[in-house]
C-alpha cells in the first residue's frame, strides 16, 4: 500500500475551520484517498473519499492536490465532538479491499 | 441507520482459554473484516471475508484465530488459546463493495483482557 504522512497531531479551537493535511507522493493513478476518524474509545468512522476531484459531504470537504502527492481534509466549524483521531488512508481499486490504518493526526478542539 | 454490532463489549479471560468474539455486520454487506487496536497503538488488519472464505489475512491471524460466518448473520472470530499479548479491542467491520468506492462500516469494538 502506498504511504501516507500526516501530522501527529493538531489544534483548533471550537467553531473554527480545521485544514488537516496528509502527504502521499507515491499515490499511484488507481488510489483513492480515504479519511476516516476515530473518536475517544470508539472503533473508526467514515468522512469521506476522493479520486481527482475535490469532494463535499456532511462532515467534511476533501480537497485533492491537482499532481494528487497530497490531500486536506478540511473541517468547516469544528465542535469538541470532531476531537478525535483523524486516518488518510490510500486504497487502490486493484487490490484486495482492506484499508492500511497509520498513526493519523490526533485533533485537539478546544473552547 | 444500519450499524455493525458487536458482542461481548468487554471480555475477560484466563491465558490459554477459547474466546470468541461476535459480530452482526449490515444485513445486505459481502464483505466482513477483523481488525485489533492494542491500547495507544495503530488500528490492525486481522482477517478478511468474502463468499464464506478467507480473502485475505495478515500475519497477526495464525493458526489460533479463526472466523466463520455460522448462520448468514453472525460473523465470529475465535482465538484458540488465548496470549496476554491479544489483550486488545477487537473491530468488526463490514462493506457492500469490495473496491474503493466502499465505504467500511465499524463496530464499536470489543474488548478482549487476557489475565
Amino acid at each position: 500500500d502506498a504511504k501516507t504522512t500526516q501530522p501527529n497531531s493538531m489544534e483548533s479551537n471550537e467553531e473554527e475551520p480545521v485544514h488537516l493535511p496528509c502527504n502521499h507522493s507515491t499515490i499511484s493513478g488507481t488510489d483513492y484517498i480515504h479519511w476516516y476518524r476515530q473518536l475517544p474509545s470508539q472503533g473508526p468512522e467514515y468522512v469521506i473519499h476522493g479520486l481527482t476531484s475535490n469532494v463535499n459531504n456532511r462532515m467534511a470537504s476533501l480537497a485533492i492536490a491537482e499532481d494528487r502527492k497530497s490531500s486536506t481534509l478540511i473541517l468547516h466549524r469544528a465542535t469538541l465532538r470532531d476531537a478525535a483521531v483523524y486516518y488518510c488512508i490510500l486504497q487502490n481499486t486493484g487490490t484486495a479491499s482492506k484499508l492500511t490504518f497509520g498513526t493519523g493526526t490526533r485533533l485537539q478542539v478546544t473552547l | 441507520e444500519p450499524e455493525v454490532t458487536q458482542t461481548p463489549s468487554h471480555q475477560v479471560t484466563q491465558m490459554g482459554q477459547e474466546v470468541i468474539l461476535r459480530c452482526v455486520p449490515i444485513s445486505n454487506h459481502l464483505y466482513f473484516y477483523w481488525y485489533r487496536q492494542i491500547l495507544g497503538q495503530k488500528v490492525e488488519f486481522l482477517v478478511s471475508f468474502y463468499n464464506n472464505e478467507i480473502s485475505e489475512k495478515s500475519e497477526i491471524f495464525d493458526d489460533q484465530f479463526s472466523v466463520e460466518r455460522p448462520d448468514g448473520s453472525n460473523f465470529t472470530l475465535k482465538i484458540r488459546s488465548t496470549k496476554l499479548e491479544d489483550s486488545a479491542m477487537y473491530f468488526c467491520a463490514s462493506r457492500n463493495f469490495k473496491g474503493s468506492t466502499g465505504e467500511l462500516f465499524f463496530g464499536e469494538g470489543s474488548r478482549l483482557t487476557v489475565l
